[in-house]
């Protein structure tokens, strides 16, 4: 167990919704990355939160958003969906920016865009 | 910009051999490499990493790996293998600037036989 947690674990929609993925970082971490696993794209990086401001932009779709709580949970929202955003979606958090810091995964969320 | 390969999708290997997983990165700059194993149905654990110093790095499980400059490389290796070592490996970059961003590879399928 990594201490990172997402909700929900799993979720299933129709094209042209909009749904809302969360984490809760690791007690203490400041930092929160979102990243996608598709089959086609493999695990690539959304975006990063740092205590609240955004940090890093990854290759996230403007249909995408996120956004970092004062209590430091995070929540990824998609919208406009398309069946080729099916994927698993992690989150991960980390002490500090530095990339010496290691990024704790959550077990992630299994978004179908049916 | 950097990117990963990772040249073999699937190793099969049997039980109590070694297996060595290839990983090969490209930057115009000086990066931090790191291993992540996710095992089925979880999120991505760290398995290893290299900052500096040391070429030949210790992980968990048992696992090491080789920083070979030279060679753009940082193989993944271990000595005797178990069944509870099949899982999806992942090689990732990030550089020195500190944009925190995990580049992975598209995963190395590792497949332990008895």
């Amino acid at each position: 167990d990594s201490g990172v947690t997402q909700t929900p674990k799993h979720l299933i929609t129709a094209t042209g919704q909009r749904v809302t993925l969360r984490c809760s970082p690791r007690s203490g971490d400041l930092s929160v990355y979102w990243y996608q696993q598709s089959l086609d794209q493999g695990l690539q990086f959304l975006i990063q939160y740092y205590n609240g401001e955004e940090r890093a932009k990854g290759n996230i779709l403007e249909r995408f958003s996120a956004q970092q709580f004062p209590d430091l949970h995070s929540e990824l929202n998609l919208s406009s969906l398309e069946l080729g955003d099916s994927a698993l979606y992690f989150c991960a958090s980390s002490a500090t920016p530095p990339t010496t810091e290691t990024q704790y995964f959550g077990p992630g969320t299994r978004l179908l865009v049916l | 910009a950097q990117s990963v390969t990772q040249l073999d999708s699937q190793v099969p290997v049997f039980e109590e051999a070694p297996v060595e997983l290839r990983c090969n990165y490209s930057s115009s700059v000086s990066v931090y490499l790191f291993w992540y194993v996710q095992y089925p149905n979880q999120g991505l654990q760290l398995l290893l990493k290299y900052l500096s110093g040391s070429t030949l790095v210790k992980g968990i499980n048992g696992f090491e790996a080789e920083f070979n400059k030279s060679q753009t490389s940082f193989h993944l290796r271990k000595p005797s293998v178990h069944i509870s070592d099949t899982a999806e490996y992942f090689c990732a970059v990030s550089d020195l600037k500190g944009t925190d961003k995990l580049i992975f590879g598209t995963g190395t399928r590792l497949q332990v036989f008895p």
